[in-house]
């Protein structure tokens, strides 16, 4: 089995400032890690994924991710936020191998203030 | 792009009604998937189907749940009946693979 855990409930800042969302996992397995944003009253959009390769994966918006193996976690990072990312953002984490159905953290709500 | 498409968008129900949920996944797409987002809470793994059969339920996928895949193009899920805490967000899922699904907008199901 895995877990999720996303560090932060809520992370506010200001438009055009970076921005990080953390998240962390634990598997017994190899996995594959995702990235995931819902915009108010929207469902669930990919923002990016893990599945081999480079560590540090590009998403769409500006944002990237980078696989830590050691540290087992997957940060979200954007240089800089535009009032329009203002979204709930969920990491998600699954088996490289097996059924893959991906566990979800609780999510981060990124509040971008002008 | 291709989208997975979910209706209603809303529904209300009594305590103890049925309620179906209805998704139209992506035409290309083998597996699909249910899950559900309780109000301030983390998104969870209802079901999934593949080859029209269940592959995979979580415990939270009991009796009163089922679904069905009836004419090739719907995937529906069914609550039998209806208790307040299942108010939640419903999501359908599909992939073309086991990873990098694609979701639906969501159904607010809410019980009264």
């Amino acid at each position: 089995a895995q877990s999720v855990t996303q560090l932060d409930s809520q992370v506010p800042v200001f438009e055009e400032a970076p921005v990080e969302l953390r998240c962390n996992y634990s598997s017994s397995v190899s996995v594959y890690l995702f990235w995931y944003v819902q915009y108010p009253n929207q469902g669930l959009q990919l923002l990016l994924k893990y599945l081999s390769g480079s560590t540090l994966v590009k998403g769409i918006n500006g944002f990237e991710a980078e696989f830590n193996k050691s540290q087992t976690s997957f940060h979200l990072r954007k240089p800089s936020v535009h009032i329009s990312d203002t979204a709930e953002y969920f990491c998600a984490v699954s088996p490289s191998g097996g059924s893959y159905i991906p566990t979800f953290g609780r999510g981060t709500s990124l509040i971008v203030h002008p | 792009e291709p989208e997975v498409t979910q209706t209603p968008s809303h529904q209300v129900t009594q305590m103890g009604q049925e309620v179906i949920l209805r998704c139209v996944p992506i035409s290309n797409h083998l597996y699909f998937y249910w899950y559900r987002q309780i109000l301030g809470q983390k998104v969870e793994f209802l079901v999934s189907f593949y080859n029209n059969e269940i592959s995979e339920k979580s415990e939270i996928f009991d009796d009163q749940f089922s679904v069905e895949r009836p004419d090739g193009s719907n995937f529906t899920l069914k609550i039998r009946s209806t208790k307040l805490e299942d108010s939640a967000m419903y999501f359908c899922a599909g992939s073309l693979a086991n990873y990098g699904y694609t979701f639906g907008s969501g159904t607010r199901l809410t019980v009264v």
